[in-house]
């Protein structure tokens, strides 16, 4: 079975400032792993994945994450927070012929 | 990256109404959609993988017979929410995996659906 576990459901940070949302993953197989961002009322906008290339992957808006195994975490950052980077955003493993099983959100608020 | 399309954006209807909601992949074929459901400030919970030309799949606690799925072609799945009632208002997302690997799943817009 797969799973992944987001650490923290709200995070607050000041603009300019450094984004770290966090994700660790559980997977008995190689995992493929994704962020997506959620605006309000709107569908999942992919941010990045990992596919077992390169571990440090990089995405839109600015955003990267890296692979660990040895910590099987995915975490995503970004150096310099945007009033625009507020939104909800979900982690997520799939495997081949798996579905795609996604964590409970990081809420991520940007203060001026 | 990979387009998906969802009709319409927002529905209202009564209770004991049939609503349909399409989902299109706009410029690849897609054997596999799913659909998912999403309460207010949760996560998505999967309903069904629709793949072209079976039946869908569906996760445990989903009835089958309130929500059909027909995915009749590569670009376009539907669900229809039969009989609905004012429990069946929420967020309504479907995606679509990509045919060239790596489980990538690109994301329609949603659906809300209130039901009066």
């Amino acid at each position: 079975a797969q799973s992944v576990t987001q650490l923290g459901s709200h995070v607050s940070v000041s603009e300019g400032a450094l984004v770290l949302l966090r994700c660790n993953y559980s997977s008995s197989v190689p995992p493929y792993l994704f962020w997506y961002v959620q605006y309000p009322n709107q569908g999942l906008q992919l941010l990045l994945k990992y596919t077992s290339a390169a571990t440090l992957v990089k995405g839109i808006n600015g955003f990267e994450a890296e692979f660990k195994k040895s910590e099987t975490s995915f975490h995503l950052t970004k150096p310099s927070a945007h009033m625009s980077d507020a939104a909800e955003y979900f982690c997520a493993v799939s495997s081949s012929n798996n579905d795609m099983r996604f964590g409970a959100g990081t809420r991520l608020t940007v203060k001026p | 990256g990979a387009v998906v399309s969802q009709h319409p954006s927002r529905v209202i209807c009564k209770s004991g109404t049939s609503v349909k909601i399409e989902c299109r992949s706009l410029d690849f074929q897609a054997t596999t959609m799913f659909w998912y459901r999403q309460f207010p400030k949760q996560s998505l919970m999967l309903m069904a993988t629709s793949n072209e030309g079976s039946k869908a799949t569906y996760e445990q606690g989903v009835e089958k017979d309130k929500f059909l799925i027909n995915h009749a072609s590569l670009t376009l799945s539907t669900l229809t929410v039969t009989s609905a009632h004012p429990e069946d208002s929420s967020f309504y997302i479907c995606s679509a995996r990509v045919p060239w690997g790596s489980e990538t799943q690109y994301f329609g817009p949603g659906t809300r659906l209130l039901v009066l």
